[in-house]
């Protein structure tokens, strides 16, 4: 799976919208763009995923550059709750469900003030 | 809907020792991964399982071996354990899809003395 490049840590104040950046330069045609999140003592939990056009669902939102070098992760109303790490993964559409298992980096760690 | 269960929650053995970790996936999936997370990183992917066979392995040693049941539970055994298997242990559950969203448990902390 290809590279991807994140903040080590963010910083938002609660009830207030957060954009996670993920750069991924060498994205290739057939890379889905997924995002997970862990939070403290748990493990990591599926948030998003997303191909060329953007995407919502109940937790987040998934932002695609247009040229799909990088994209965010925007978190409309932060809480608490959403304190956590939070990872970008590029997952090949042939591979997917195949043998190499997700590629997780550092991550963002973001902290949520009250 | 039952999640992905793992057991026990914590564990400590001592160097040498042999260690069963075990994963209950979640209904409907026929595939398990397992994961080993050291303090501050990543998951590292170690293998995963597909109806009962491996199906593809991470940079992780045969000492390191895996069991995936008809009913889709699983074991993740490891021999010989050195200091540095001292992590936490994810297995993840999903159905093998393009997408492969993995639903992951709550994970069994392992302490090598």
């Amino acid at each position: 799976d290809a590279k991807t490049t994140q903040p080590n840590s963010m910083e938002s104040n609660e009830e207030e919208p957060v954009h996670l950046p993920c750069n991924h330069s060498t994205i290739s045609g057939t890379d889905y763009i997924h995002w997970y999140r862990q939070l403290p003592s748990q493990g990591p939990e599926y948030v998003i995923h997303g191909l060329t056009s953007n995407v919502n669902n109940r937790m987040a939102s998934l932002a695609i550059a247009e040229d799909r070098k990088s994209s965010t992760l925007i978190l409309h109303r932060a809480t608490l709750r959403d304190a956590a790490v939070y990872y970008c993964i590029l997952r090949d559409l042939w591979t997917g469900g195949g043998a190499d298992g997700l590629t997780f980096g550092k991550g963002t760690h973001l902290i949520i003030q009250p | 809907e039952t999640g992905v269960t793992q057991s026990p929650t914590h564990l400590i053995k001592t160097r040498g020792q042999q260690v069963t970790l075990r994963c209950s996936s979640q209904s409907g999936h026929n595939t398990v991964s397992w994961y080993q997370q050291a303090l501050g990183q990543g998951p590292q992917f170690i293998f995963q399982y597909y109806r009962e066979e491996e199906n593809g392995r991470g940079n992780f040693p045969p000492r390191f071996s895996g069991l995936q049941f008809p009913n889709y539970s699983s074991e993740l055994n490891v021999n010989a354990l050195e200091l540095d298997d001292s992590a936490l242990y994810l297995c993840a559950s999903s159905f093998r899809d393009y997408t492969d969203t993995q639903y992951f448990g709550p994970g069994t902390r392992l302490t090598v003395l």
